[in-house]
């Protein structure tokens, strides 16, 4: 079993719409979390960091639930350049000093006119 | 701002040649990272350094070695090539103390082994 898991899409979505992704991760030891983006054979940009009371930056709101081991992003009036891949990424170095990123798949996310 | 920067950009190599891959992590980042990503797939960690000293293996085959200089600049050092080494390879770095708070990754080299 793959250690983060996303549904890999594609959501294709209108403009304006509001989209939710999923993400499970399978160390219940993990202690960060993020969403990043990725944008065709681009680096992997941080979207945000995913906390465990909820946060919320602009039209993306991050939700994480530690006991289901769950983590979600939400977009809300969706534009045009929302389109790319999202990645789940989970801290991968339990309880070490410095820790290695482990990523999910991916979600394919197109928002159309 | 300084980003992490990566070069080359993109690498032709055939099969069972070597490649070498150098990445500048953003100044005062002592952490850096190599992660490997295959057409349509995730970004695979291979291995990071701290400080100099491999703080971390992956999915790294033997074939492969890497280190980190006392400018804190890392090679990835690439031997006895295969296709199936064809990927973007990026580097990513963190500042001392704040790898929890996510990495800045470069914009990666294409490697194409033909």
């Amino acid at each position: 079993r793959k250690e983060v898991e996303q549904d890999p899409g594609p959501f294709n979505v209108p403009e304006g719409a509001t989209v939710a992704f999923n993400c499970t991760y399978s160390n219940s030891a993990s202690q960060s979390f993020f969403w990043y983006r990725q944008d065709c054979r681009k680096e992997p940009k941080l979207l945000m960091s995913v906390y465990s009371s909820g946060n919320e930056d602009g039209r993306f709101t991050a939700q994480l639930n530690r006991a289901s081991q769950y983590i979600s992003l939400l977009i809300r009036d969706s534009k045009l350049s929302d389109s790319a891949t999202y990645l789940c990424v989970v801290n991968g170095n339990y309880g070490g000093s410095q820790g290695n990123l482990i990523f999910g798949k991916g979600t394919k996310l197109s928002v159309k006119p | 701002a300084a980003g992490v920067i990566q070069s080359p950009r993109h690498l032709i190599k055939e099969k069972r040649e070597t490649a070498t891959l150098k990445c500048y992590p953003i100044p005062r980042h002592d952490t850096v990272y190599w992660y490997q990503q295959g057409p349509g797939q995730d970004p695979q960690f291979l291995i990071s350094f701290y400080e100099k000293m491999q703080s971390d293996k992956g999915s790294i085959p033997d074939r492969f070695s890497a280190q980190q200089f006392s400018d804190y600049h890392s090679e990835l050092n690439m031997s006895s090539l295969e296709l199936g080494d064809s990927a973007l390879y990026f580097c990513a770095s963190s500042p001392p103390g704040q790898f929890n708070y996510g990495y800045t990754f470069g914009s990666g080299t294409r490697l194409t082994v033909v």
